[in-house]
């Protein structure tokens, strides 16, 4: 399967929203809601930050909320932090089959 | 809490076989949850490599099945990976993780480890 499309880079200043896209096809993210995102930080693990379309984890800030239209997944962050700024992958599962998407570095300017 | 630990040689010669233990802690590995593996080369993305369930099933990534094998150790409470004739292209950090189980989603990882491969 091919690597879902995220855009390379993101940025947005201190209080601003963001939103990150992550386009699939009809066989992945247009056909099934197991879509989750992952914060990773430099040097450090991915984090769960959204699993099946729109649910966060316990902990993790309602700032961050995700949706999908189609065959485009979108994690958006509202009131962005300087601590928001890391790199951010979508993920699709389908057939047994997690999927990740390039990764879109978000810069908090 | 589950935490997870990968270790590991972290240099390996060209054409070996590349070998990662897993150790689970603060959880049974012997749930319903299946245990995988991620890697992330240098400065790249995330490629999910497989997973396995304690009752022995695995699921592989299609482009790592031929050189992929996964065990695991209920008594110690911890997962393994085999990845063969390994090449500068799988130098990468490596991750464990656990997705529960039918979900599609990794919920716990471990901090990774970089292996290197090098002569």
């Amino acid at each position: 399967q091919s690597a879902l499309a995220q855009p390379a880079s993101v940025s947005g200043s201190p209080g601003q929203s963001i939103t990150i896209s992550c386009t699939g096809t009809s066989s992945d993210i247009g056909a099934y809601n197991s879509v989750s995102w992952y914060q990773q930080h430099p040097e450090k693990a991915p984090k769960l930050m959204i699993y099946d379309v729109t649910n966060r984890p316990s902990g993790v800030s309602n700032r961050f909320s995700g949706a999908k239209s189609g065959n485009t997944a979108s994690l958006t962050i509202s009131g962005l932090q300087a601590e928001d700024e890391a790199d951010y992958y979508c993920s699709s599962y389908t057939a047994n089959t997690p999927v990740f998407g390039g990764g879109t570095k978000l810069t908090v300017l | 809490q589950v935490q997870l630990q990968e270790s590991g040689p972290g240099l390996v010669k060209p054409s070996d076989t590349l070998s990662l233990t897993c150790g689970v802690s603060g959880y049974s590995i012997s749930s319903s949850d299946w245990w995988g593996w991620i890697r992330q080369p240098p400065g790249k993305g995330l490629e999910w490599i497989g997973y396995i369930h304690y009752s022995g099933n695995t699921h592989y990534n299609s482009s790592l099945k031929s050189r992929v094998t996964m065990s695991v150790d209920t008594s110690k409470n911890q997962f393994s990976l085999k990845l063969s004739s390994v090449t500068a292209v799988d130098t990468a950090v490596y991750y464990c993780a656990k997705k529960p189980a039918a979900q599609g989603w990794f919920d716990s990882w471990g901090q990774g480890t970089l292996v290197t491969v090098s002569s």
